[in-house]
């Protein structure tokens, strides 16, 4: 079945650096992507989506120029934490929806990546 | 948008069937009922999805009440590894996109 690549699933930084985290779709061309955070014991929330080629969409109380998003192509999408605060911490996933596609079931996920800020 | 409510937590033994309820009184009548379920620190796995009909699939089966208005999964013979949050969402469509609003899910615990 189709599959997402999520890298890295976990890192640590320094308060005040940035953190790239990519998206991968490995054998669809992913028209649509979505990234979500999670914290502990809380259901994902959708951060913002974006479409190949185009601006994201952010979802509202996200900051755009704090979670910086790149889907340059219609298999990477990054998502860049910026100047990064320990409150930033979290588990963020990302999700793919293929080309052409109707039924969510489409719609499939990374495995997420693990973010410490210290 | 169509919002969802399930039992925050259950329980099963292993091997026998696990049912998880969920109600959405206020689904549209274009609105499809997803299943997704996460497994610690993972991202969520899709299960099954269905409109109005009962649907069955190597994973589960859903069964849909015929007012819509909540569905049932049920994992015939529940094993350790089917210990996860199930989430049942249904579909937004916003735009070009299609949103999914989750809610806090059922924290199923299969047990020994």
């Amino acid at each position: 079945g189709a599959v997402v690549s999520q890298h890295p699933s976990r890192v640590i930084c320094k308060s005040g650096t940035s953190v790239k985290i990519e998206c991968r779709s490995l054998d669809f061309q992913a028209t649509t992507m979505f990234w979500y955070r999670q914290f502990p014991k809380k259901s994902l929330m959708l951060m913002a989506t974006s479409n190949e080629g185009s601006k994201a969409t952010y979802e509202q109380g996200v900051e755009k120029d704090k979670f910086l998003i790149n889907h340059a192509s219609l298999t990477l999408s990054t998502l860049t934490v910026t100047s990064a605060h320990p409150e930033d911490s979290s588990f963020y996933i990302c999700s793919a929806s293929g080309q052409g596609a109707d039924s969510l079931n489409s719609l499939h996920f990374g495995n997420g990546t693990r973010l410490t800020v210290t | 948008d169509a919002k969802t409510t399930q039992p925050p937590s259950m329980d099963c033994a292993e091997g026998r069937a696990a049912n998880l309820p969920c109600n959405h009184s206020t689904i549209s009548g274009n609105e499809y009922v997803y299943w997704y379920r996460q497994i610690h620190s993972q991202g969520p796995q899709y299960i099954i999805h269905g409109l109005k009909n009962n649907e069955t699939n190597e994973m589960a089966s859903l069964i849909i009440t015929e007012d819509r208005k909540s569905s049932t999964l049920i994992l015939p013979h529940a094993t350790l590894r089917d210990t996860a949050v199930y989430y049942c969402i249904v579909r937004v469509l916003a735009g070009n996109n299609r949103k999914l609003i989750w809610g806090l899910g059922t924290s199923l615990a299969v047990n020994p």
